[in-house]
């Protein structure tokens, strides 16, 4: 089966603007997970949605943000870019506790 | 794709060498642990699982240790190739939650 997709895989934005990220899980997976990874701080939890609830939120500031649809598709959303946001952005389709990451959206804030 | 690998512990080793690679958790709640391999532009892979109530488990090639005493993983490569070379990260989790805490990570770089 299809694994999890992330889209757009490279991007560039400009400090100021706000950018959309989105992940599509693999099939009968219903909880999706986002993480910022940056050299310095290696992988770290943003949130997570189980059927279109956030269900867990990890310690970023309320410009990062998210939803999830019923399709279990999610998508984030970063308003007010700033040059730290500069990262790979990882989605995990979740199975239990396992996670099955797709291969991230580089995010490059100029 | 951009190298995640940057600041990291690194270890090398030659083709054929047995890897060690280390990791400490932080939170003594965790029970269950996953060790993740993620090579360069490409997202986290799974490689290898452990349960609190087990203190080794073994996959192909790959052996877990678990030192709840201490708070130490480790991930063991036995015959070490080319194709291992990629960043590894521990990773945490607490029963009843469905996050993933993980360690910073190491680079593993195998010379042939």
């Amino acid at each position: 089966k299809a694994g999890v997709t992330q889209t757009p895989r490279y991007l560039i934005k400009t400090r100021g603007q706000q950018v959309t990220l989105s992940c599509s899980p693999i099939s009968g997976h219903r909880s999706v997970s986002w993480y910022q990874q940056t050299p310095g701080q290696g992988l770290q939890f943003l949130f997570e949605y189980f059927s279109e609830t956030q269900r867990n939120k990890g310690n970023f500031p309320g410009r990062f943000s998210g939803r999830q649809f019923s399709n279990s598709r999610s998508e984030m959303n970063v308003s007010t870019l700033e040059l730290g946001d500069s990262a790979l952005y990882l989605c995990a389709s979740m199975s239990g506790y396992e996670a099955f990451f797709g291969q991230g959206t580089r995010l490059t804030v100029v | 794709g951009e190298s995640v690998g940057l600041h990291l512990p690194t270890l090398s080793v030659q083709e054929g060498d047995n890897s060690i690679i280390n990791c400490a958790y932080s939170n003594s709640a965790s029970d269950y642990f996953i060790w993740y391999k993620q090579e360069s532009g490409k997202g986290p892979q799974f490689i290898i699982d452990i349960r609190s109530n087990m203190d080794k488990r073994q996959g192909q090639r790959v052996t877990v240790l678990l030192n709840k005493t201490v708070k130490h993983l480790s991930l063991q490569i036995a015959a070490t190739q080319p194709g291992d070379s990629a960043v590894y990260f521990c990773a945490e989790n607490i029963a009843g939650y469905s996050t993933l805490t993980f360690g910073k990570g190491t680079m593993l770089l195998v010379s042939p």
